[in-house]
């Protein structure tokens, strides 16, 4: 049974575009997070999101949306997509707010705008 | 701001040698040190962690030195072996504090046969 599952696995679009990233975790945690990984492999949290309420938001442009229906999704909606959005996305789980050091990290978006 | 400073950014070690990765923190609220292990097209994993109580912990083949005076920790991988091959992140996080994770830029790990 995946932990931390993303889908999709690729996404190939062009520019202007919107697109969205769905991420389940079936470990019972309460909070998930979205991490941005570039080519040079840096991991930058982008959100997390505690029992469906939004703790962190680290400076990223508006036109990155994320919902969280239920504690065990958590959605990445990129509006107007731009060239340099092209990263991998990274959807990840711990079981608490205090907990953030420990965490399950799901296969990765690799997203690719033309 | 980087708070976790990573060297080196890429390794080349012979099988069976013993890769060193180094990190250095400037937070002294920082209180818990983990490293993440990433394959090729996979996400993080947790690899280890450790306290600033210790100076060391040791799981398997995988060591992290912890020097809480010079704010800084470091993981060995003894006998390294190819299938070790992979991204190195260490990390750090204040627990009730900032409640995330501050990586460091991850240091890229190759073990040749």
């Amino acid at each position: 049974d995946t932990a931390v599952s993303q889908t999709p696995k690729y996404l190939v679009t062009q520019m202007g575009n919107d697109k969205s990233i769905k991420c389940e975790q079936n470990l019972g945690h309460d909070t998930m997070y979205w991490y941005k990984q570039d080519s040079k492999k840096f991991l930058k949290i982008m959100f997390s999101y505690n029992n469906k309420e939004l703790i962190i938001n680290e400076t990223v442009p508006n036109r990155f949306s994320p919902k969280s229906p239920d504690k065990a999704h958590l959605n990445l909606h990129i509006n107007s997509l731009e060239l340099g959005d092209s990263a991998v996305y990274f959807c990840a789980s711990s079981q608490d707010r205090l907990s953030p050091d420990t965490q399950y990290f799901g296969p990765g978006t690799r997203l690719t705008v033309l | 701001q980087q708070q976790v400073k990573q060297s080196p950014q890429s390794l080349i070690v012979q099988k069976g040698g013993i890769p060193i990765i180094n990190c250095a923190y400037e937070n002294t609220a920082f209180d818990y040190f983990p490293w993440y292990q990433q394959f090729p097209g996979k996400g993080p994993a947790l690899l280890i962690a450790i306290r600033p109580d210790v100076s060391e912990k040791k799981e398997g083949r995988f060591t992290i030195s912890f020097n809480k005076s010079a704010k800084q920790f470091s993981l060995h991988i003894m006998d390294s072996q190819p299938g070790d091959s992979a991204t190195y992140f260490c990390a750090a996080s204040d627990r009730g504090g900032s409640e995330k994770l501050v990586f460091g830029k991850g240091t890229k790990l190759t073990v040749n046969p």
